[in-house]
């Protein structure tokens, strides 16, 4: 069965940094897209970026362009997402889902999504 | 960018009757060169992720009850719930993944009457 568990909530300040992840298990990471979608409270999806967890190829939304950094770690079949200075617009539902077969960028099936809150 | 809007935002249907969501695109999805049309619909109950309805505009995904049915082409697009269940009580969201910067309807959300 494929599986995308994310970690957990995090509760963070205005400025600080976080990776959050998203473990993937029950087929080969190498082989398909990994996406990340942001959901902000009550509002609808916004699509951030996406690796190729193979070689490392990533693109990103110009919304989110040099705001995030996605990456992945083959030897542990985990996909990131992370800041380097959080804001409080940051707020967010966030999660990861995989490329389909069908489309890289059409995404099935996803993470449980990793809420993060940010104070200012 | 291409931006998706949907019609309606919010949709009150009867159990067993038909619910029709709209999405239309900026620009035109269909790829000329393989006739196919670079939409997906996801559908989102409360507090769980999106999950994968239908792609290629009218593809049902592995295991998506046959009620849930996609049409159109080009620009205009429909999702059709032929006989709602209240388990389809959610939020609908399309997409388009015609270029790389995949864009997302506002989402419909779908109530019973």
């Amino acid at each position: 069965e494929v599986q995308l568990v994310q970690s957990g909530a995090e509760v963070k300040k205005a400025g600080e940094s976080l990776k959050i992840s998203c473990k993937v298990s029950g087929y080969s990471f190498t082989s398909y897209w990994i996406g990340w979608v942001r959901q902000m409270p009550g509002k609808g999806l916004e699509w951030v970026g996406i690796i190729y967890p193979g070689d490392s190829d990533t693109r990103y939304s110009p919304s989110f362009q040099g705001q995030v950094t996605i990456s992945a770690d083959k030897s542990i079949s985990t996909a990131y997402l992370q800041w380097s200075s959080l804001k409080a617009s940051d707020t967010a539902m966030y999660y990861c889902a995989r490329g389909h077969s069908s489309s890289w960028t059409v995404f099935d099936p996803w993470g449980q999504g990793t809420l993060v809150t940010v104070s200012s | 960018d291409i931006v998706m809007t949907q019609s309606p935002d919010s949709l009150a249907v009867s159990l067993g009757e038909r619910a029709t969501i709209n999405c239309k695109s900026s620009q035109s999805v269909l790829y000329s060169s393989n006739n196919k049309n670079y939409l997906a619909w996801y559908q989102q109950k409360p507090g769980q992720p999106p999950k994968l309805l239908i792609y290629w505009a009218s593809t049902r995904e592995s295991g998506v009850p046959d009620r849930f049915s996609g049409s159109g082409s080009g620009t205009d697009f429909t999702l059709t719930i032929s006989s709602l269940q209240a388990e389809d009580v959610a939020v609908y969201y399309c997409q388009q993944y015609y270029n790389t910067l995949n864009t997302f309807g506002q989402g419909t959300k779908l109530e019973i009457k």
